[in-house]
């Protein structure tokens, strides 16, 4: 099983809808969660983190489970400019700290 | 924007020659990393450095050496390039424990 597991989607939205990646991770002793977004042959960058009491940024909604061990993104009233695939990466402390990223989702804002 | 770059951004080799990549940040940042990114697999660790001197094996590791002798400069050495090689590497910095990362531009090695 993978350690940070996403859709791959890709998930084809029209402008201005809502639409919600998930990601689920498997080492509980993880430390802290992200999201970053990547454009075509870019680089990763981050978006936002993502806190226990979740938090949100504008557009963009992330909220963390715990329990269930799954991070969430939402993106409300969707841009063409969101066009993009988005990481999960979650930061797992096993003796070193270690970044580990989800393979992304990709997402398609058509008009 | 972070100040990290990464070189060369793009290089074609021959099978089984020796590359170099370098990754170099200008944050004195502790911590760097460096990932290939391939098509299905995301981004995947291949080796990462705690300090200068300090380095370890990431998830796939094989064919790949690192040397780290200054806080800024943290180097990949593909030792005989072979044609799995060939992917997008990136290099990335944080600061420490529960900080996000950041990361250069890449280098997209082609090894034909």
């Amino acid at each position: 099983r993978k350690e940070v597991e996403q859709d791959p989607g890709p998930f084809n939205v029209p402008e201005g809808a809502t639409v919600a990646f998930n990601c689920t991770y498997s080492n509980s002793a993880s430390q802290s969660f992200f999201w970053y977004r990547q454009d075509c042959r870019k680089e990763p960058k981050l978006l936002m983190s993502v806190y226990s009491s979740g938090n949100e940024d504008g557009r963009f909604t992330a909220q963390l489970n715990r329990a269930s061990q799954y991070i969430s993104l939402l993106i409300r009233d969707s841009k063409l400019s969101d066009s993009a695939t988005y990481l999960c990466v979650v930061l797992m402390n096993t003796g070193f700290q270690k970044l580990v990223f989800g393979t992304g989702t990709r997402l398609l804002v058509s008009p | 924007d972070a100040g990290i770059t990464q070189s060369p951004r793009h290089k074609v080799t021959e099978t089984g020659t020796p590359v170099t990549l370098r990754c170099h940040q200008t944050e004195n940042h502790r911590y760097m990393y460096w990932y290939r990114q391939d098509p299905g697999h995301g981004l995947r660790l291949i080796h990462y450095s705690y300090g200068v001197k300090d380095t370890d094996k990431g998830e796939v590791s094989d064919g790949y050496s690192v040397s780290r002798s200054k806080t800024e400069d943290f180097l990949l050495t593909l030792e005989s390039a072979t044609s799995s090689q060939t992917s997008v590497y990136f290099c990335a910095i944080n600061r420490g424990s529960d900080t996000e990362a950041f990361f250069g531009q890449g280098t997209r090695l082609t090894v034909v």
